[in-house]
C-alpha cells in the first residue's frame, strides 16, 4: 500500500561527502516536491518538480540539487554536507484531485545525520 | 501571498479532555484546507481536508469546518487519546495553476495527552 517511499530511513554521512536521498511513488502524480524539517519546525520548501519543470525556491542553497529521471523517482543530492544540514528529508507528492483539492501525499522521510 | 497561522504549542491534555487547536489562513483566491499529523519520526499524514466554504472535514474523532468569513479551519475533538499526542500542521493549497498548488503550511501545533 505504500505510496511515497523513501530509502534510506535512517543515513548517516561525513561531513563534505556528498550524500544521495531517493523517494519513489506509485500513485503517478505530476508534482514531487523535497522539505527539509529540523526539529520542531515546520517543513521548508527546498524545490520542487512539475512533471519535468525544476522550480529551485529562492533561500535553496547549492548545496542541494535534485534530479527527477522519470515520473515515479526523484532524488535529492547533497553535494557537500555540513552539520547544519543534519535534518529530516521529506518527499512529497500531489495532483489534482477529482475535488479540484491538491492534496499532499508524503513519504515517511529521511533522517539525515551528519558527522 | 498565502499564509497558515497556527496556535503555538505545545497543548497538554489529560485523556478524555476536549481538544481545540486554532488555524486561521490568508490566501489570494479559494484554497482547499488540510490539516495533517506528524507523529514521532514519520512523515506527515492528512488527517482531514475542506475543500470549499462550511464543508467539515472530519477522520477518526477529528473535526474542522471551513469558515470562510472568519478565515478559519480550527481542528477539534471531543475526546482525546494518548495515542493522539503528535504534531498537528494545517495546510492549504488551491488548484495546479499558477503556482498556488504547492502547499503552504502552518508551523506546527505539538499535542501532548496525560493518561
Amino acid at each position: 500500500d505504500a505510496m511515497v517511499i523513501q530509502n534510506p530511513r535512517y543515513q548517516v554521512t561525513q561531513f563534505g561527502k556528498p550524500v544521495t536521498l531517493s523517494c519513489s511513488q506509485t500513485l503517478n502524480h505530476n508534482v514531487m516536491y523535497w522539505y527539509q524539517q529540523k526539529s520542531s519546525q515546520a517543513p521548508k520548501l527546498l524545490f520542487h518538480y512539475y512533471d519535468k519543470d525544476f522550480n529551485n525556491e529562492a533561500d535553496t542553497p547549492d548545496n542541494f540539487q535534485s534530479r527527477r529521471p522519470n515520473t515515479s523517482f526523484c532524488f535529492l543530492d547533497i553535494r557537500s554536507p555540513g552539520l547544519g544540514d543534519a535534518a529530516m528529508y521529506l518527499c512529497a507528492t500531489s495532483t489534482q484531485g477529482r475535488d479540484g483539492s491538491t492534496e499532499a501525499f508524503f513519504g515517511q522521510g529521511t533522517r539525515l545525520t551528519v558527522v | 501571498g498565502n499564509s497558515v497561522t497556527q496556535m503555538e504549542g505545545p497543548v497538554t491534555l489529560s485523556e478524555e479532555a476536549f481538544l481545540t487547536i486554532n488555524c486561521t489562513y490568508t490566501a489570494t483566491g479559494y484554497p482547499s484546507l488540510f490539516w495533517y499529523v506528524q507523529y514521532p519520526g514519520e512523515g506527515l499524514q492528512l488527517l482531514l481536508k475542506a475543500t470549499k466554504a462550511d464543508d467539515k472535514g472530519s477522520n477518526k474523532g477529528f473535526e474542522a469546518t471551513y469558515r470562510k468569513e472568519t478565515t478559519s479551519f480550527h481542528l477539534e475533538k471531543g475526546s482525546v487519546q494518548v495515542s493522539d499526542s503528535a504534531v498537528y500542521f494545517c495546510a492549504l493549497s488551491e488548484g495546479m495553476t499558477g503556482g498556488s498548488y504547492i502547499p503552504t503550511f502552518g508551523r506546527g501545533t505539538s499535542l501532548i495527552v496525560h493518561p
